[in-house]
């Protein structure tokens, strides 16, 4: 069965600092990864997406993530944090290479940044 | 734009009262879904389609209904019989098909308050 475990229900960090949001996964199958953001009261926006090849995966806004399968990991990272960088974050796996293609999310991690 | 647009974006009802959730989508996908979002739990899946006027339950499916009469929309009606419904919906819709993980993507939302 797939799962995702978003280690930190809240991060905070200072203005420029790095983020690291982390993210476990299991799974029976090969994953596909994402990590998607939520501002308050909004739908869910993609930050970056691991299917197969390169395992440093850079999505938008400046962030990354990369895939350990070894670890079983995908973490969240940016460099510097911005003020607008505050949202919550999802990290998502597949649930199945033969069924719907649906996402199982994680519960989610809520990242302030002090200015 | 192409996009994906939930209406309306606060709802409030009565005990005891059915309400439908409108989804529409002009993205062309194939595949629609439909997630509950509570706070620190995530997204849970309540039910999903894969083509037009086919769908299947989600994690969470008692006391919600759909229908998928077109390709654009994917109605979510709320019964007198989920016990909890007061909750934040977001609808999403991807490409389809088997074997590959496409990425989905969110409406608004549509905040429902029953009292």
């Amino acid at each position: 069965a797939q799962s995702v475990t978003q280690l930190g229900s809240h991060v905070s960090v200072s203005e420029g600092a790095l983020v690291l949001l982390r993210c476990n996964y299991s799974s029976s199958v090969p994953p596909y990864l994402f990590w998607y953001v939520q501002y308050p009261n909004q739908g869910l926006q993609l930050l970056l997406k691991y299917t197969t090849g390169a395992t440093l995966v850079k999505g938008i806004n400046g962030f990354e993530a990369e895939f350990k399968k070894s670890e079983t990991s995908f973490h969240l990272t940016k460099p510097s944090a911005h003020m607008s960088d505050a949202a919550e974050y999802f990290c998502a796996v597949t649930r199945s290479w033969t069924g719907a293609n649906n996402l199982f999310f994680g519960t989610g991690t809520r990242l302030t940044v002090i200015p | 734009d192409g996009g994906i647009t939930q209406s309306p974006k606060y709802l409030f009802r009565k005990e005891g009262q059915n309400v439908t959730l409108s989804c529409e989508q002009n993205l062309n996908h194939d595949a629609m879904y439909w997630y509950r979002q509570d706070p620190g739990q995530g997204l849970r899946l309540i039910y999903y389609s894969q083509i037009v006027n086919d769908f299947q339950k989600g994690d969470i499916a008692e006391g919600y209904s759909v229908s998928r009469e077109k390709k654009e929309s994917f109605p979510l009606t709320v019964t007198s019989a989920q016990k909890n419904p007061t909750a934040f919906y977001l609808c999403a819709s991807s490409k389809g098909g088997q074997g590959i993980a496409y990425e989905q993507y969110f409406g608004p939302g549509t905040r429902l308050t029953v009292t």
